[in-house]
């Protein structure tokens, strides 16, 4: 059982260029989430998707557009990205339908801006 | 989400109980208590949550107080693995994503 799978792990790239941050979950949950987090900032909310069809935005979504593949995909994706951006994203997924609703976290993916 | 106040740092020896203490005295009647924790270089690990009575699984316990203002997460054997930090979250089910991480408490377990 993986969880929540995020690809890549590592990543660098130029001031403008675009790229597509992967994830998947193996736990049949309806909900899913990309984070950033940043030193001394915690997590912060980029967008969610809270069923298969819908996304919504969170609390930091300008630069970002999400796509929800299917129940179990979740893609991040920058279109012209900047050095503000540097950060770490997690992928984050979790069943509505279940007491707590608790949010389960992929491993991270790092991505520079330079 | 209420707010939560941890200690900043603990040290435990490998081998004995961790209590982790947390204070959460605005929460409200809807709202859980999570712990998760996060070692460095990876992703936020969820350990355990509880809305009124005590909780236990494979990894830890939970014991939330009568008037549910604070928690005490204990990990009963502590490993050189458990050293990470730790943090008490309050949030409603119903609040979509939103995690409030604080500060957090540094643990460090020595052998």
């Amino acid at each position: 059982n993986a969880g929540v799978t995020q690809t890549p792990k590592f990543q660098v790239l130029k001031t403008g260029q675009s790229m597509t941050l992967q994830c998947a979950q193996d736990m049949n949950h309806n909900s899913m989430y990309w984070y950033r987090q940043d030193p001394g900032m915690g997590l912060r909310l980029i967008y969610y998707s809270a069923s298969e069809g819908t996304t919504d935005k969170g609390e930091v979504p300008n630069g970002y557009n999400v796509s929800r593949l299917n129940k179990r995909e979740f893609s991040l994706r920058l279109e012209s990205a900047a050095p503000s951006q540097t950060s770490v994203y997690f992928c984050a997924s979790s069943d509505p339908d279940r007491a707590g609703n608790t949010i389960y976290f992929g491993e991270g993916s790092w991505l520079t801006v330079v | 989400d209420a707010k939560t106040t941890q200690p900043p740092s603990m040290d435990c020896a490998e081998g004995r109980a961790a209590n982790l203490p947390c204070n959460h005295s605005t929460i409200s009647g809807n709202e859980y208590v999570y712990w998760y924790r996060q070692i460095h270089s990876q992703g936020p690990q969820y350990i355990i949550h509880g809305l009124k009575n005590n909780e236990t699984n494979e990894m830890a316990s939970l014991i939330i107080t009568e008037d549910r203002k604070s928690s005490t997460l204990i990990l009963p054997h502590a490993t050189l693995r458990d050293t990470a930090v730790y943090y008490c979250i309050v949030r409603a089910a119903s609040s979509w994503g939103k995690l409030q991480f604080g500060a957090g408490t540094q643990v460090v377990v020595t052998p």
